[in-house]
């Protein structure tokens, strides 16, 4: 069974730093992983997505890797800002079996002015 | 472009009544998931609909269940409501199975 892990479960940084999340998953057995974003009392926002065959996607001040073969991904944000403010999931779309997103339960990140 | 709309978008209802809930996906896309979201469980994947046909279905009670139209709009229903159902309801749409999902922003319900 699928488990994805999100280590740590709250951040806070000051404005300006580089910071990194994290994403573990137990089965490397995957079509991709996708990292989103939530605000409070909103959905979620696709941020990036990687297909298993990839090794790194980008997008503005977001770069996500992904290193299958130890079930690791990690969202790299540059010059983080007050607006980076949210809680940050990953989910990983499992190759076989049940097809189904398997989510993270998330890093909240506050970045401090 | 549109993107994914959930109505509505907050709702009471005590123990033992039902609800259905509704999801309109982004123009052109055919595949739609639901997830119940809570502090405690995090996100959970209750069903995926796909052209009509149930293809995937979480390992939740019965009395969730789901629907999708021609139009790729769907619908899901609780039944017997719990105390433990206050959660809040999240559809994803997206253009095939495996693609890119894009969220709505949820419905909020609250049992009494």
């Amino acid at each position: 069974k699928q488990e994805v892990t999100q280590i740590p479960a709250a951040l806070s940084v000051p404005e300006g730093e580089n910071l990194v999340l994290n994403c573990s998953f137990t089965d490397s057995a995957i079509y991709n992983l996708q990292w989103f974003r939530q605000d409070p009392g909103k959905g979620l926002t696709s941020l990036l997505l990687i297909q298993s065959s990839q090794r790194e996607q980008t997008s503005g001040r977001l770069n996500a890797s992904l290193d299958k073969s130890s079930g690791r991904s990690t969202l790299y944000i540059a010059a983080s800002q007050p607006g980076d403010s949210a809680t940050y999931l990953c989910a990983v779309y499992p190759q076989g079996g049940s097809e189904k997103l398997v989510f993270g339960k998330g890093t909240k990140l506050t970045v401090n002015p | 472009k549109a993107g994914v709309t959930q109505t509505p978008r907050y709702l009471i209802k005590t123990r033992g009544q039902q609800v259905t809930l509704s999801c309109s996906p982004i123009s052109g896309h055919r595949s739609v998931s639901w997830y119940q979201q809570t502090p405690g469980q995090g996100l959970q994947f209750l069903f995926e609909y796909f052209s009509e046909t149930q293809r995937n279905k979480g390992n939740f009670p019965g009395r969730f269940s789901g629907r999708q139209f021609s139009n790729s709009r769907s619908e899901m229903n609780v039944s017997t409501l719990e105390l433990g159902d206050s959660a809040l309801y999240l559809c994803a749409s997206s253009f095939a199975p495996r693609e890119p999902q894009h969220f709505g922003d949820g419905t909020r319900l609250s049992i009494l």
